[in-house]
């Protein structure tokens, strides 16, 4: 069962700017712990997108871009691109599961 | 290159057991934490375990008891042993690398697929 909730699909034609939210409580992103963001390619292994909250991995566009605020979490991506349509995950750690925890997953759709 | 390479999945009967080699090259898994993570099919991503470079090791709730990690460090391989294996443990089982980047899960393998049925 995933703790942080975000919103099943969000969509936009080319060119647009997207954002998917990510909703955690006082036990995970509350808490402080960074929010990483994953994108996962059908078919595919998830590959990291954004870590602690707002840093780039080496190699990923800077269209891409995430935030934090209280208990929620944000990626943007702007300049929407047809090579951009999968699934996007956050995920977090929580202190009252000790464990990692992930989102519910948003899938992308380009128009 | 930094890789992980996961094997071992297949078809096992609920009850039974299955073990889960992650081979690792490019870094030492002993010095940075180490996670499996599953995907049923269809559904999203759910952490499984974790073990620390300290060696500490955590479970969800779903597998604990029933499922060990461990690590070999003279073969730089990970495990996940599962056992008393259930339908809904179904899913496709990847190793990550998470503690390099912060606690991120920075490096992922291709992946696993574990069928539990009858």
């Amino acid at each position: 069962q995933s703790v942080l909730t975000q919103p099943p699909s969000v969509s936009g034609a080319p060119g647009q700017r997207v954002t998917i939210s990510c909703t955690g409580s006082s036990s995970n992103i509350g808490a402080g712990y960074d929010v990483h963001w994953y994108q996962q390619l059908p078919g595919t292994a998830p590959k990291l997108l954004i870590f602690g909250n707002t840093n780039r991995p080496s190699g990923v566009p800077d269209r891409f871009s995430g935030s934090k605020s209280g208990t929620s979490a944000s990626l943007a991506i702007t300049g929407l691109q047809a090579e951009d349509e999968a699934d996007y995950y956050c995920q977090s750690y929580d202190n009252s599961l000790s464990g990692y925890v992930f989102g519910t997953g948003t899938k992308v759709t380009v128009l | 290159e930094v890789q992980l390479v996961e094997s071992g999945g297949g078809l096992v009967q609920p009850g039974g057991s299955l073990r889960l080699p992650c081979a690792a090259s490019g870094f030492t898994v002993s010095s940075d934490y180490m996670s499996w993570v599953r995907q049923a099919p269809g559904k999203g991503l759910e952490w499984v375990s974790v073990i620390y470079s300290g060696g500490s090791t955590y479970y969800a709730d779903s597998v604990k008891g029933r499922f060990t990690i461990s690590r070999d460090n003279s073969k730089n391989t990970l495990y996940l042993q599962m056992n008393s294996l259930r339908a809904e443990d179904t899913a496709v089982y990847y190793c990550a690398r998470n503690g390099f980047l912060g606690d991120a899960f920075d490096i992922w393998g291709q992946g696993t697929m574990v069928i539990v049925s009858s």
